[in-house]
């Protein structure tokens, strides 16, 4: 069955430091793969996306991700963290058919100290 | 573009109520998401249309849970009766095939407490 998965629940990064969050996927074939951030209160906003070609996505606010097929994952990284990156961050991938739903992974919440 | 508009931002009710979610997509776009946010559960997806059709309702919990689009400009999530374990944030989302396939824009959420 497809499935995403976003092993950590929470991640504390002190101000200034480097950030990876993981996502893997279950998957036969290549999805589409997003980063969405939802800060408190709020919808979501889609960071970044990848739908073929490069395997290094870049996005808004700093951060990238990269596409590794052997390993079945897109990690989302930002080389120095602000205190306003603080949120909630959803792997979601979407399967083959445009317009299909995304499945979401379960989150993972920064917090950032100072 | 105003983005994906939901209306009510919050909603109490009493359980056996009945609850009507709005949700107004961005103009020209052409599918509409809706999902259900929960501690336990995460993201779900409940429905979605494509062109006011329903094209998945698989996720729709059960009979008291119904979702309209009757046009191409406004979509209903309607719970009637309500129950307390239906409390939740209700997210809409829309999405165009022609611009950016697969890249959903969300509203910012109905959150509904159900007493």
């Amino acid at each position: 069955a497809q499935s995403v998965t976003q092993p950590d629940i929470h991640i504390t990064v002190s101000e200034g430091a480097s950030l990876e969050l993981r996502c893997n996927y279950s998957y036969g074939a290549t999805p589409y793969l997003f980063w969405y951030v939802q800060s408190p209160g709020q919808g979501l906003q889609l960071l970044l996306k990848y739908f073929s070609g490069d395997t290094l996505v870049q996005g808004i606010k700093g951060f990238e991700a990269e596409f590794k097929r052997s390993q079945s994952s897109f990690n989302l990284r930002k080389p120095s963290v602000h205190w306003s990156d603080a949120a909630e961050y959803f792997c979601a991938v979407g399967f083959n058919q445009a317009g299909t739903a995304l499945i979401f992974g379960k989150g993972t919440t920064l917090s950032v100290s100072s | 573009d105003a983005g994906v508009i939901q209306s009510p931002r919050h909603e109490v009710t009493e359980m056996g109520q009945e609850v009507t979610l709005r949700c107004k997509p961005i103009s020209g776009h052409d599918y509409l998401f809706w999902y259900r946010q929960t501690m336990m559960r995460g993201l779900e997806l409940l429905i979605y249309f494509n062109n006011n059709v329903p094209i998945d309702d698989s996720g729709m919990p059960e009979d008291r849970f119904s979702a309209k689009m009757p046009n191409a400009s406004f979509s209903t999530l309607k719970i009637q009766p309500s129950e307390p374990r239906d409390s939740a944030v209700y997210f809409c989302a829309s999405s165009s095939i022609d611009r950016s396939l697969y890249e959903q824009y969300f509203g910012p959420g109905t959150r509904l407490t159900v007493t």
